[in-house]
C-alpha cells in the first residue's frame, strides 16, 4: 500500500511570512498533485508535477517533485489570508491507475 | 459547467436506516470516483469507475456500501444498513482519462453524512 505522509500537520503564520509543506512517502508515484480545500468545499487542483526535480510556479506558490519522485514541497511566499485552508497532496501510481492516493493534509491559517 | 453535482449536501440518518447519495459529473468525462473524508483518516477512494464501469473498489469499507454507474451522468453511492462510523463527507469526482489528458480530477461540493 502506498502512503503519503505530511508535514506540518498544522501551521498559523502571519501575513507576509514564508512557509514550506512537505509530501513525503517511501513509494514511488508516477504524478504527484497538490490540492486546496476550503470549509465545506472539495479539494481543487493546484498543480501535478511528473517529472522528477520538476519545479512549476504558480504565483506565489512554488511546488517541486523530488528527483527519485518520492516526495515533493509547497512553498508559499509572502503568504495572504486568502491562502488559508487544507492542502492536500495526492499521488499517482505508476502506470495508468487513478487510484490517486491522498496524505492527511496540512492545515494553513495565515492570520492578518 | 455547472461542475460536479452532488445531491444532498447534508444526510442525517438514524442507525440501520438505507442512505443514498447521488452524483452528477461534468458532461463528457469518462471517470467518476466516490470518496470519504474523515479527521481520522483523511481523504480515501472508496471506488472509481471508468466509462461506466468500476475499475477498483477496493477502498469500498465493506458489503454494506455499494455503488452504481447506469449511464455517463449519474451514480450513486449507497449505504445499508447505515451505522455511526460511516459519518463523513462523501465526495463524488470526476475527470477526462484520455491519452494526453492530464487526469484532473473535480471535486462536488460533497455530501456531509451523520449517522445518529
Amino acid at each position: 500500500t502506498q502512503l503519503l505522509e505530511q508535514s506540518p500537520q498544522f501551521l498559523s503564520i502571519q501575513e507576509g511570512e514564508n512557509l514550506t509543506v512537505y509530501c513525503n512517502s517511501s513509494s514511488v508515484f508516477s504524478s504527484l498533485q497538490w490540492y486546496r480545500q476550503e470549509p465545506g468545499e472539495g479539494p481543487v487542483l493546484l498543480v501535478t508535477v511528473v517529472t522528477g526535480g520538476e519545479v512549476k510556479k504558480l504565483k506565489r506558490l512554488t511546488f517541486q517533485f523530488g528527483d527519485a519522485r518520492k516526495d515533493s514541497s509547497l512553498h508559499i511566499t509572502a503568504a495572504q489570508p486568502g491562502d488559508t485552508g487544507l492542502y492536500l497532496c495526492a499521488g499517482a501510481p505508476p502506470g495508468y491507475g487513478q487510484n490517486f492516493v491522498f496524505g492527511p493534509g496540512t492545515r494553513l491559517s495565515v492570520l492578518p | 459547467d455547472a461542475g460536479v453535482i452532488q445531491s444532498p449536501r447534508h444526510e442525517v440518518t438514524e442507525m440501520g436506516q438505507e442512505v443514498t447519495l447521488r452524483c452528477k459529473p461534468i458532461s463528457g468525462h469518462n471517470s467518476l470516483f466516490w470518496y470519504r473524508q474523515t479527521m481520522m483518516r483523511g481523504l480515501e477512494l472508496l471506488i472509481y469507475f471508468n466509462n461506466n464501469v468500476p475499475i477498483d473498489d477496493s477502498g469500498m469499507p465493506e458489503d454494506r456500501f455499494s455503488a452504481k454507474m447506469p449511464n455517463a451522468s449519474f451514480s450513486t453511492l449507497k449505504i445499508q444498513p447505515s451505522e455511526p462510523r460511516d459519518s463523513a463527507v462523501y465526495f463524488c469526482a470526476s475527470s477526462f482519462q484520455g491519452s494526453r489528458a492530464k487526469n484532473i480530477q473535480y471535486f462536488g461540493a460533497g455530501t456531509r453524512l451523520s449517522v445518529l
